[in-house]
């Protein structure tokens, strides 16, 4: 159980394009999904937090107009890259958590990388 | 102070031994811990969680939890060339709070 799924596994695209990446939560429902992006040799850098039914919230730096994420069902969150320049740029991983009794755990996908030519 | 801290590593172990990885935190509300495993280039895998003091034995994986320290740790015992990764440690407050994450301990187990 609790396997996430996110797609593409990777994308090319031009500069000044959208891209769109969905994860879902294949055997249980989430709630709450959770987007991240990684440089290489670097932390995970959470960007927002995705609630099913209602708006996202985001971190601190992130701009929300840019990385518009929807969380339209208990199994589906979409993050979109609009107008991607080349420093958007990483690995883009989601997470969904899992609530099992009096346990609450996040697991990821397997992350999207994303490369703005 | 940063809110998760973790030594960088490289950390080698020879095959077979015990790896052991620590992480120290900051936020004395914190009530959950978890352990994820990172491949290069690959998303993180959820290995252990721990959400009371003392030991929980999973396999070769063991997490210690000492919450008055405000430490956490993970031990690998038998250590194979495939537990080479980098180990991420993840306190959160609550269910409803985010997982911060440290900034990992690369292992490598040397055959």
């Amino acid at each position: 159980g609790a396997v996430v799924s996110q797609h593409p596994s990777r994308v090319i695209c031009k500069s000044g394009t959208s891209v769109k990446i969905e994860c879902r939560s294949l055997d249980f429902q989430a709630t709450t999904m959770f987007w991240y992006r990684q440089f290489p040799k670097k932390s995970l850098m959470l960007m927002a937090t995705s609630n099913e039914g209602s708006k996202a919230t985001y971190e601190q730096g992130v701009e929300k107009d840019k990385f518009l994420i929807n969380h339209a069902s208990l199994t589906l969150s979409t993050l979109t890259v609009t107008s991607a320049h080349p420093e958007d740029s990483s690995f883009y991983i989601c997470s969904a958590a899992r609530t099992s009794g009096n346990k609450n755990e996040q697991f990821f996908g397997p992350g999207t990388r994303l490369t703005v030519l | 102070q940063k809110e998760v801290e973790q030594n960088s590593g490289p950390l080698s172990v020879p095959e077979g031994a015990i790896a052991s990885l620590n992480c120290t935190y900051s936020d004395r509300g914190s009530q959950s811990f978890f352990w994820y495993r990172q491949y290069s280039g690959k998303s993180p895998e959820l290995i252990m969680s721990i959400y009371s003091n003392g030991d929980k034995e999973d396999g070769r994986f063991t997490a210690q939890l000492n919450k008055a320290s405000q430490y956490v740790s993970l031990l690998i015992r038998d250590s194979q060339p495939s537990d080479s990764a980098t180990y991420l440690c993840a306190p959160r407050k609550s269910s409803a709070s985010k997982i911060i994450f440290g900034s990992g301990t690369r292992l490598s187990i040397r055959p």
